[in-house]
C-alpha cells in the first residue's frame, strides 16, 4: 500500500526566506504527483503536477521536483511572503487511479 | 467560472438519518472524485468515477453510495449516517484520471461540505 509522508509537519519562517517542503512515497510505480495548497476552511488549490516521466515543474516562485527512484519530491518556494501561509499537500497517483495524500505541511510566513 | 460546486456547505444530521451531497462541475471533465478529510488522517478517496457511466470504490467506501448522474454531476449518499462519518467532504474533478497530457490530470476541488453526525 502506498504511503506518503510530508516533512516537516509545520514550519514558521520570516518573510523573504527560500523554503523547501518534502514529500516522500513508498511505491515508485506512480502516474503523477501533485502539490496542492489549502487555506483554512477552504478547498484545495492545485499548484503543480509532475508526470512520472518528468523531473520538475515550475510556476512563478514555485518549483517542484520529482525523483521517482528514491521516492521523493520537493516543493521549493522562493522569496516567501505572508500570503504563502497555508497548508501544502502532496498527492501521489498510482496505477489504481486512487490518489494517496500526505498529511501536509502547515506553513506560516510572518512579516 | 464556477468550477466545482458542492451543496450544502454545512449539514448536521442525527445518527441513522440519510442525506445526499451534491457535486457539479462545469469544466466538461470526464473524471470526478469524492474525498473525506479528517484531522490527523489527511484526505482519503471514498469513490471515484473515471468517466460518465462508471464508478469505482476508493480507499474508504463503506457506508457510502455514489451516482454519476451525468457528465456534470456526481452525488454521494449516506444511507444511515453514523458519528464516524463526521468529516469534511470534498468533491473534485479532472479531465482524465491519469496518463496523457499533464494538464488533463490536474484535479480541481470544490469548497467542501462540513458534516456533523450527532
Amino acid at each position: 500500500k502506498q504511503e506518503v509522508t510530508q516533512i516537516p509537519a509545520a514550519l514558521s519562517v520570516p518573510e523573504g526566506e527560500n523554503l523547501v517542503l518534502n514529500c516522500s512515497f513508498t511505491d515508485s510505480a506512480i502516474y503523477n504527483l501533485q502539490w496542492f495548497r489549502q487555506d483554512p476552511g477552504k478547498g484545495l488549490t492545485s499548484l503543480l503536477l509532475i508526470q512520472s516521466s518528468q523531473r520538475e515543474q515550475t510556476s512563478g516562485r514555485l518549483n517542484a521536483s520529482l525523483d521517482k527512484s528514491s521516492g521523493r519530491s520537493t516543493l521549493y518556494i522562493a522569496a516567501s511572503q505572508p500570503g504563502d501561509s497555508a497548508t501544502y499537500l502532496c498527492a501521489v497517483k498510482g496505477g489504481s487511479y486512487i490518489p494517496t495524500f500526505g498529511r501536509g505541511t502547515s506553513l506560516i510566513v510572518h512579516p | 467560472n464556477a468550477g466545482v460546486t458542492q451543496t450544502p456547505k454545512f449539514q448536521v444530521l442525527k445518527t441513522g438519518q440519510s442525506m445526499t451531497l451534491q457535486c457539479a462541475q462545469d469544466m466538461n471533465h470526464n473524471s470526478m472524485y469524492w474525498y473525506r478529510q479528517d484531522p490527523g488522517m489527511g484526505l482519503r478517496l471514498i469513490y471515484y468515477s473515471a468517466s460518465e457511466g462508471t464508478t469505482d470504490k476508493g480507499e474508504v467506501p463503506n457506508g457510502y453510495n455514489v451516482s454519476r448522474l451525468n457528465k456534470r454531476e456526481f452525488s454521494l449518499r449516506l444511507e444511515s449516517a453514523a458519528p464516524s462519518q463526521t468529516s469534511v467532504y470534498f468533491c473534485a474533478s479532472s479531465e482524465a484520471p491519469a496518463g496523457g497530457d499533464r494538464a488533463k490530470n490536474i484535479q480541481y476541488f470544490g469548497a467542501g461540505t462540513r458534516l456533523s453526525v450527532l
